[in-house]
This record gives C-alpha cells, structure tokens and sequence, in this order.
C-alpha cells in the first residue's frame, strides 16, 4: 500500500533554531498538508498545497513558517526560529483530487523544542 | 459552537459489546465525512467514510444525518486491538479540502 514518508521521526532542537521536516507523498497525489498535533490535544491544519503553492493557511501558520516542494517528490515544512510551543507532532498527508478522499497521513515527526 | 465536537470519554466496554460514537459539526455545507482512528503516539489512519446513505464495514458502521449535522460510528463485536482514540473528521467546504479534527473519544476495550 502507498506511503506518507517523514523523516526525522524524532527531532530535538534548540529554541530559536530553525528545523526542516521532510515529507515524501504518495506520487500520484496531488494536495499536500500539514498538520500538527500538540500532546494531548486535537490534531490542527497547519497548510494545504497545491500546484505548487499554498492553497490556504491557518493562523497558527504565521511568518516563521514556510513550505516547500523543492524538487517534485520531497514536501518540507521549515520553522524559522523554533519556540518552545512549537514541540509537537507534525504530520504530513496527500491526498487524490476529490473531497470524499480521505488522506494518508505519514508516521509524523516528533519535534521536541528545548 | 465547535467546528466538530465529540464526548472525549473514555468508553470503557468489555470485548463483544457494541459501542456508539457520536459527532456533530457546525458547517452545515460540509461535504465530506470520515472516521479516522489514532492510537497513542501514532498518526491518524483513516477507518471509513461516512456517506449520506449510511455505510458498513465489517463491524462499523457509520451513519450521517445532515440536518442535524450529526456523525456516529457504531462498533460491534468490540475486540481488544479497537482500543483508540476514534477522531471525528468533516472536510471544510470553503477550503482546499482541508479536514476538521474533533479531539476525538477514547475507547478502552477490557479483556
């Protein structure tokens, strides 16, 4: 079956730091996403993707957020400068055209600010 | 009123019950209905589909009802590895097919 790749799965960083989180969708997907999901509580949409562009943002995605398809299977979500309400899980999902598809979600990454 | 709201539990039933899950969202131009599951630490993995007309799967079923945009997911036959967080999820209509989370309802199925 087609995976949501992410990589790290874990990631400690120190506060104010910049961190990248990779992701590889599934290849014939064509939205990608970000959500995140800090500990305890419900999982949030960060940033939708298509044609290579953003497609919509939330408020949590403020100015020290940005993402990327850099070379036509990798999807990156950079943190400029990380805060310690940025610990999180991160996941990352694609999914086909159509809203009664629902997404594959990869593993997440675990990101522990410090 | 919260975008999509569910009774967090816990459901604490022993194996062979049947359990209900209940969901209510408050867009009422959502299109798209889903039941995902998620256990501890894990990404959410998508269980069903929920559709207008109901829907079954083995032991779950899942039912909508639009005008009282309201979600459930009935499990029968409850085994010990249904044990999770059981996440209510409706795509938002004015969006790029972003999906709403409920926070979700813990089920804890017991030997």
């Amino acid at each position: 079956e087609p995976e949501v790749t992410q990589t790290p799965s874990h990631q400690v960083t120190q506060m104010g730091q910049e961190v990248i989180l990779r992701c590889v969708p599934i290849s014939n997907h064509l939205y990608f996403y970000w959500y995140r999901q800090i500990l305890g509580q419900k999982v949030e949409f960060l940033v939708s993707f298509y044609n290579n562009e953003i497609s919509e943002k939330s408020e949590i995605f403020d100015d020290q957020f940005s993402v990327e398809r850099p070379d036509g299977s990798n999807f990156t979500l950079k943190i400029r400068s990380t805060k310690l309400e940025d610990s999180a899980m991160y996941f990352c999902a694609s999914s086909e055209p159509g809203r009664s598809y629902g997404y594959t979600f990869g593993s997440g990454t675990r990101l522990t600010v410090v | 009123r919260k975008e999509v709201e569910q009774d967090p539990g816990p459901f604490n039933v022993p194996e062979g019950a049947t359990v209900a899950f209940n969901c209510t969202y408050s867009n009422s131009a959502s299109q798209s209905f889903f039941w995902y599951r998620q256990d501890c630490r894990k990404e959410p993995k998508l269980l069903m589909s929920v559709y207008s007309s109901g829907n079954e799967d083995g032991r779950f079923t899942a039912q909508l009802n639009r005008a009282s945009q309201y979600i459930s997911l009935l499990i029968r036959d409850s085994k010990l590895s249904d044990s999770a967080t059981y996440l209510c999820v409706v795509n938002w209509v004015d969006s790029s097919y972003k999906l709403i989370f409920g926070s979700g309802t813990r089920l804890l199925v017991r030997p």
